[in-house]
């Protein structure tokens, strides 16, 4: 399973953009990379996947460089509710991943 | 739709106790997984089930065992429960083994041994 290596912190303020690396460069060609946040309390919430370029959803996008060694999670105009902690994963199997500790998002108002 | 419903949500025990977390999908879901969480850290895979009648071992086993019941179920079994196994315990499942696709996670179960 390929090592992540993330930032422990990142501070915000509402309605800015915020960008998460993540750091994985022992990934390998069948592994996928995947961002879940989690909320005190409670369990992981997928946010997004993807294999390499740029994939975007209704909540976040995800950019991929071409050698796959790292990854950004980018959300777009955060608000107070989305301080959380968002883990980056890499694998090759859906849910048998490692999360490593993860980014502890804080938005201030 | 209740996803993924994990049974107890808290529970104590005693060092030298057992006890089963329970765990089931409602999603038709071939794989299913249990982790445990300790404070300020990240989640580590004790077991995982790749399908009905399989299990595999995942970073943390020693100390647990599993059983895949049928295609919704996946209990988590402590024989001789120890303080270090106090932690909160996820169950999730997804739909294929594939790197593809998210997994779903249960609320959790939050284990106290004393």
């Amino acid at each position: 399973l390929a090592k992540t290596t993330q930032p422990i912190s990142m501070d915000s303020y509402e309605g800015q953009e915020v960008n998460i690396t993540c750091s994985h460069n022992n990934i390998a060609t069948n592994d996928y990379i995947t961002w879940y946040q989690q909320f005190p309390s409670q369990g992981p919430r997928f946010i997004i996947q993807g294999y390499k370029t740029k994939v975007t959803n209704e909540v976040a996008s995800l950019f991929i460089p071409a050698d796959r060694k790292s990854s950004t999670l980018s959300l777009p105009r955060v608000s107070l509710s989305d301080t959380a902690v968002y883990y980056c994963l890499v694998g090759d199997v859906a849910g048998k991943s490692t999360f490593g500790d993860g980014t502890t998002l804080t938005v201030k108002p | 739709n209740a996803g993924v419903t994990q049974t107890p949500k808290f529970q104590v025990l005693k060092t030298g106790q057992s006890m089963t977390l329970q765990c089931a999908q409602d999603m038709n879901h071939n794989s299913m997984y249990w982790y445990r969480q300790d404070p300020g850290m990240g989640l580590r895979l004790i077991y995982y089930s790749a399908s009905e009648g399989t299990t595999d071992k995942g970073e943390v086993p020693n100390g647990y065992n599993v059983s895949r019941l049928n295609k919704r179920e996946f209990s988590l079994r402590l024989e001789s429960a120890a303080p270090s196994q106090t932690s909160v315990y996820f169950c999730a499942s997804s739909t294929q083994q594939g790197a593809q696709g998210e997994a779903f996670f249960g609320q959790g179960t939050r284990l106290t041994v004393v």
